[in-house]
């Protein structure tokens, strides 16, 4: 079945950027998105990137996609404190319907 | 707009009892979801549904049940309440191009 990896944890100081790493093994997902959540907090969606794109950039967020090595990664520019939380890779449209399937999300502590 | 609504916040069964978690939407989304949260994993799918009156079963349906007689309205049953059904469940709504899936507040339950 369908498969996302994440590493656990980042640390990172606050000012540098943090690149947070996803790989995943369905070829034939559609979407391929980042979802933020905060302590006690539900998902928030941070950026999405169709397939066919190999890069978006939002502000402070780029996404980069490698079709061909099936990785993903989100980098935020000039990390701040409140941008401490869990980070989920997640993929969509694999297996031809609208479900998600999640990583085991990536902790990143910002150190002030 | 509210959202995705999810009721209750918090809650604690005993083993072999039974409750239904309320989530309600009204964005006019067709395709609803649940996913339950275990500590230190990403999110697993139970059900989900592409409409009103159509349900179906994702990774792990097994001891609890969906019904979806309205667009707004998706509620999750447990029948027989199991500590390993001990988790925060997340109800979810997307439009018909799912290029967002939006995550209601969750709800955390307990079973002892």
């Amino acid at each position: 079945g369908e498969d996302v990896e994440q590493s656990l944890f980042l640390s990172v100081r606050e000012g540098d950027s943090s690149v947070i790493n996803c790989t995943y093994t369905d070829s034939s997902s559609t979407y391929l998105y980042w979802y933020k959540q905060e302590p006690g907090a539900g998902l928030q969606l941070l950026t999405y990137i169709f397939s066919n794109m190999d890069m978006k950039q939002d502000q402070r967020l780029t996404v980069l996609l490698n079709k061909k090595d099936k990785h993903l990664s989100l980098r935020i520019a000039d990390t701040q404190t409140g941008d401490s939380a869990i980070y989920f890779c997640a993929e969509s449209g694999g297996t031809g319907s609208y479900q998600l399937t999640f990583g085991k999300g990536t902790k990143l502590s910002v150190i002030p | 707009n509210a959202g995705v609504t999810q009721t209750p916040k918090f809650r604690i069964l005993k083993i072999g009892q039974s409750m239904t978690l309320q989530c309600a939407q009204d964005m006019n989304h067709n395709y609803m979801y649940w996913y339950r949260q275990d500590p230190g994993m990403g999110l697993k799918l139970i059900y989900y549904s592409v409409g009103a009156g159509i349900t179906d079963k994702g990774e792990v349906p097994n001891g609890y049940n969906v019904s979806r007689s309205t667009t707004e309205y998706f509620p999750l049953r447990l029948e027989l309440a199991a500590p390993s059904q001990t988790s925060v469940y997340f109800c979810a709504s997307s439009s018909e191009t799912h290029t967002e899936a939006f995550f209601g507040q969750g709800t955390r339950l307990t079973v002892v």
